[in-house]
């Protein structure tokens, strides 16, 4: 199989502090780790890219600052929301790809971010 | 910028019948097409891909073509069951994937 988890599932948290999300590959090392953002009744917009080792590359409008990612390792990746306000809250969703000539990404079950 | 539409916001069918859903693409063909269903707050399940050079893919009770004359991909359910009820999404994966909006399918028993 190819099996990538997220915790927490879903956090509530207050405005102004920061919220970090792990996403793991567990039965594979995934090259490169990808995050995305869905809005209610919307698609998944892609936030950023990240190789393992690397920095990532934040798609057009998304703060790199904002949201900090780090790939330390083949089969983690976290996407940490610094400073989170009420227009963060989302679901955010990440997936893991093997690389190579592996166009297939596998997705995480989600996490719900409320931000109150 | 690469779009990709999926023309059809919902669909309900009747339980055994065929759903058919559409997905549009502009400028280049993709290397590959992608379709992945989602249930309500869960995050996508693979379904199936099809690259530029192939016409049809199947997979059990799914079949998708790839129609780069008309920058278009079907995805077909047949033989629909109220378990295929869900969301369905298209995307065109060039090394990173952009979505449509999906289509929600809803089967009636």
């Amino acid at each position: 199989g190819a099996v990538v988890s997220q915790h927490p599932s879903w956090v509530i948290c207050k405005s102004g502090t920061s919220v970090k999300i792990e996403c793991r590959s567990l039965d594979f090392q995934a090259t490169t780790m990808f995050w995305y953002r869905q809005f209610p009744k919307q698609s998944l917009m892609l936030m950023a890219t990240s190789n393992e080792g690397s920095k990532a590359t934040y798609e057009q409008g998304v703060e790199k600052d904002k949201f900090l990612i780090n790939h330390a390792s083949l089969t983690l990746s976290t996407l940490t929301v610094t400073s989170a306000h009420p227009e963060d809250s989302s679901f955010y969703i990440c997936s893991a790809s093997r690389g190579g000539d592996s166009y297939e990404q596998y997705f995480g079950p989600g996490t719900r971010l409320t931000v109150t | 910028s690469q779009k990709i539409e999926q023309n059809s916001e919902a669909l309900n069918i009747q339980e055994g019948k065929t759903a058919t859903l559409t997905c549009n693409y502009t400028n280049y063909s993709p290397a590959y097409l992608q379709w992945y269903r989602q249930d309500p707050g869960r995050g996508p399940v693979f379904l199936l891909l099809i690259r530029e050079n192939e016409k049809e893919k199947r997979k059990e009770r799914l079949k998708v073509t790839f129609d780069t004359t008309l920058k278009q991909s079907l995805f077909h359910i047949t033989a629909s069951q109220p378990a295929d009820s869900a969301t369905y999404l298209c995307a065109r994966n060039d090394y990173k994937l952009s979505f449509g909006a999906g289509t929600t399918v809803t089967v009636r028993a």
